[in-house]
C-alpha cells in the first residue's frame, strides 16, 4: 500500500498537554499533508510539508518530515478540548495529483 | 465562498436500487476527487478528475460504480445496483490547479452518508 499509516491509532490526553501523532509511508513523496476531521464532518486541511522541507509551524502545530525514515510527525502543543478529532496524513507521490490517506488517528482531549 | 457542496447528505436505500451522489466543486478548482470512508477500510480514493477528465479510476471497486464530470462545476458518482457493503460516507474534494502533478491542499465537502439496506 502507498498510503500513510498513522500511529498511534488513538490517543487520549488532558487539556494543556501536547499531542504527537506519527505517519509512516513506503515510497518517495512530493509532499505530505495533515488533515483533521471532526465527527460527522469533512476533512479540513491543517498543514502541508514538501519533500525538501524538514519542519514547518502553523500556530500550535508543528510538523516534521524525515525522508530517510519515511516518516512525519504532527505535534499539537497546549491541546484544547476543541482539538478532539480524527487526524489523517495524506501522501502525494510521483507525478500523480492524487492524495492517499491512512486510516487516521483519533485524538481525545479531556477538559 | 460556499465550499464544496455535496448532495444528498444522507441517503437510505434498498439493495438493488440506483444511487446517485452529486458534487459541486469550488469555482476555479480543476481537480476533483471522490473518496469513500468506512471504519474498516478508512479513507479510500475512488477516482479523480483533472480538467473534467478522469485520470485515475483504479480505486473504483467494481463495474457497479461509475463517475462522471460533464463540466467544471458538477460531478456525479453512481452506484447501480447498490449493495449493503456499499454503505459508507462518500466525500468529494477539489483543489486548485497545481504544477507537475504536485498535489496542493484538498477542500472536502461534508460528505454523503449512504446506507444500503
Amino acid at each position: 500500500s502507498q498510503q500513510g499509516e498513522e500511529d498511534p491509532q488513538a490517543l487520549s490526553i488532558q487539556e494543556g498537554e501536547n499531542a504527537t501523532m506519527n505517519c509512516s509511508y513506503k515510497t518517495s513523496i512530493n509532499n505530505l499533508q495533515w488533515y483533521r476531521q471532526n465527527s460527522g464532518r469533512g476533512l479540513v486541511h491543517l498543514i502541508l510539508i514538501r519533500s525538501n522541507e524538514r519542519e514547518k509551524h502553523s500556530g500550535r502545530l508543528r510538523v516534521t518530515l524525515d525522508t530517510s525514515k519515511k516518516s512525519s510527525s504532527l505535534l499539537i502543543t497546549a491541546s484544547r478540548a476543541a482539538d478532539t478529532a480524527s487526524y489523517f496524513c495524506g501522501i502525494s507521490q510521483g507525478g500523480s495529483e492524487k492524495l492517499v490517506f491512512g486510516k487516521g488517528m483519533k485524538l481525545t482531549v479531556n477538559p | 465562498d460556499a465550499g464544496v457542496i455535496q448532495s444528498p447528505r444522507h441517503e437510505v436505500t434498498e439493495m438493488g436500487q440506483e444511487v446517485t451522489l452529486r458534487c459541486k466543486p469550488i469555482s476555479g478548482h480543476n481537480s476533483l476527487f471522490w473518496y469513500r470512508q468506512t471504519m474498516m477500510r478508512g479513507l479510500e480514493l475512488l477516482i479523480y478528475f483533472n480538467n473534467n477528465v478522469p485520470i485515475d479510476d483504479s480505486g473504483m471497486p467494481e463495474d457497479r460504480f461509475s463517475a462522471k464530470m460533464p463540466n467544471a462545476s458538477f460531478s456525479t458518482l453512481k452506484i447501480q445496483p447498490s449493495e449493503p457493503r456499499d454503505s459508507a460516507v462518500y466525500f468529494c474534494a477539489s483543489s486548485f490547479p497545481t504544477s507537475r502533478g504536485n498535489t496542493g491542499e484538498l477542500f472536502f465537502g461534508e460528505g454523503s452518508r449512504l446506507t444500503v439496506l
